[in-house]
């Protein structure tokens, strides 16, 4: 059974600074990997997805990687903003059906 | 852009309500779901419509029903609300299977 972890469950940086947020999965044969962003009491915003052949994909100051033989995609934001905080969330596919399986989310909290 | 709209972004019912929830798209996605997001359990697929009068269970069916009688429109059904379906319900639509799925704004949900 597929299992998506995002570590830290919380992050707090200053403005200005580069972060990376984490996601690892358990099964590799996973079809794609989708980045989403959910601010507080809202829905959510797809950021980003990169299919299972592809190893990054950029949106921005965003950058997606894909490590299927180790598990993890890694979501990078250059030079942090207030603007940017919020619940970060990776979900999985595990194939050409419509099943995301989703991480419990990084909620990030950019300072001024 | 893509719009998935969500009839109310707060509702409190009381148990033993019957309770609709109403999500339309403007993109013509042939697919459109039904989550609940919780704290420490995350997203969780209740039902999935993959066209009109379609429809297929997720995780967690139980106590839920859905329709869609029109490609735009996906309900779902609170047939006796219990206080357990207090939550956070998301809509989401996608063109393709395992593509993007666009949200809604989210409709939190109180059963007293």
């Amino acid at each position: 059974k597929q299992e998506v972890t995002q570590i830290p469950a919380a992050l707090s940086v200053p403005e200005g600074e580069n972060l990376v947020l984490n996601c690892s999965f358990t099964d590799s044969a996973i079809y794609n990997l989708q980045w989403f962003r959910q601010d507080p009491g809202k829905g959510l915003t797809s950021l980003l997805l990169i299919q299972s052949s592809q190893r990054e994909q950029t949106s921005g100051r965003l950058n997606a990687s894909l490590d299927k033989s180790s598990g993890r995609s890694t979501l990078y934001i250059a030079a942090s903003q207030p603007g940017d905080s919020a619940t970060y969330l990776c979900a999985v596919g595990m194939d050409s059906s419509y099943k995301l399986i989703f991480g419990s989310g990084t909620r990030l909290l950019v300072r001024p | 852009d893509v719009k998935v709209t969500q009839s109310s972004r707060y509702l409190v019912k009381r148990t033993g309500e019957k309770v609709f929830l109403e999500c339309v798209q403007d993109m013509d996605h042939e697919n459109m779901f039904w989550y609940r997001q919780d704290p420490g359990l995350g997203l969780r697929l209740i039902y999935f419509s993959y066209d009109v009068k379609m429809k297929e269970k997720g995780d967690i069916p139980e106590g839920y029903s859905v329709s869609r009688e029109k490609k735009e429109r996906f309900s779902l059904i609170l047939e006796s609300a219990s206080t357990n379906q207090t939550s956070m319900y998301l809509c989401a639509s996608s063109l393709e299977l395992a593509e993007t799925q666009y949200f809604g704004p989210g409709t939190r949900l109180l059963v007293l």
